[in-house]
């Protein structure tokens, strides 16, 4: 079974630019998170998608991100415009309906320079 | 709201060292806890789970007891290898399939 994946591993952009990060989740799996870690700092919760539907968005910082999950599949972050204090590294994670136990990607690194 | 503390290290033991990782959480409810391990160069992955007090949770060689008395979750291994050198993350939902709260990960090294 293929676990979560996502891409770009890394990203490279300048202040002011557009990024849009992507998420697979595990097959079947209803519940995907985004998380990010800002260096030297706790990884912090942005947001929770059940299906298609945002289940909980306290997390996200502001109105320069924005999250999808059309169809309930994979999901895209982007961040517009970017800001030297996005950088940092976004991992997204799915689950089982019902489930807390969570599946980790290996995060895209995003550095805005 | 909910809140994780634990030790941040570095911390450097000799291989077959006993190790113990400190967490302790703050949590209304019944929240329950995890341990994640991140390795060099690869994602978070989940090592062990505890979901009602005093609920143990093992895996390679791991152990944590949910103690909510003390409201704790420490991390356990009784003989350390160079191949448990990574970050170790101490989690907790609030329940179901609530979003985690981290604390901000033990870098642990073990010497040979």
């Amino acid at each position: 079974e293929a676990g979560v994946t996502q891409f770009p591993s890394h990203s490279v952009i300048e202040k002011g630019q557009t990024v849009t990060l992507r998420c697979d989740p595990i097959s079947g799996h209803d519940n995907l998170y985004w998380y990010r870690r800002v260096m030297g700092k706790e990884i912090k919760f942005l947001l929770h998608f059940v299906k298609e539907s945002k289940q909980d968005e306290s997390g996200m910082p502001n109105n320069r991100f924005l999250a999808e999950r059309t169809g309930g599949t994979y999901s895209t972050l982007k961040v517009q415009p970017a800001e030297l204090e996005d950088s940092g590294v976004y991992f997204c994670a799915s689950s089982q309906f019902g489930k807390g136990e969570q599946y980790f990607g290996p995060g895209t690194r995003l550095t805005v320079t | 709201g909910n809140s994780v503390t634990q030790m941040e290290g570095p911390v450097t033991l000799s291989e077959e060292a006993f190790l113990t990782i400190n967490c302790t959480y703050t949590a209304t409810g019944y929240p329950s806890l995890f341990w994640y391990v991140q390795y060099p160069g690869e994602g978070l992955q989940l090592l062990l789970k505890a979901t009602k007090a005093d609920d143990k949770g093992s895996n390679k060689g791991f152990e944590a007891t949910y103690r909510k008395e003390t409201t704790s979750f420490h991390l356990e291994k009784g003989s350390v290898q160079v191949s448990d050198s990574a970050v170790y993350f101490c989690a907790l939902t609030g329940g179901g399939a609530d979003g985690l709260t981290f604390g901000k990960g033990t870098h642990l090294i073990i010497q040979p």
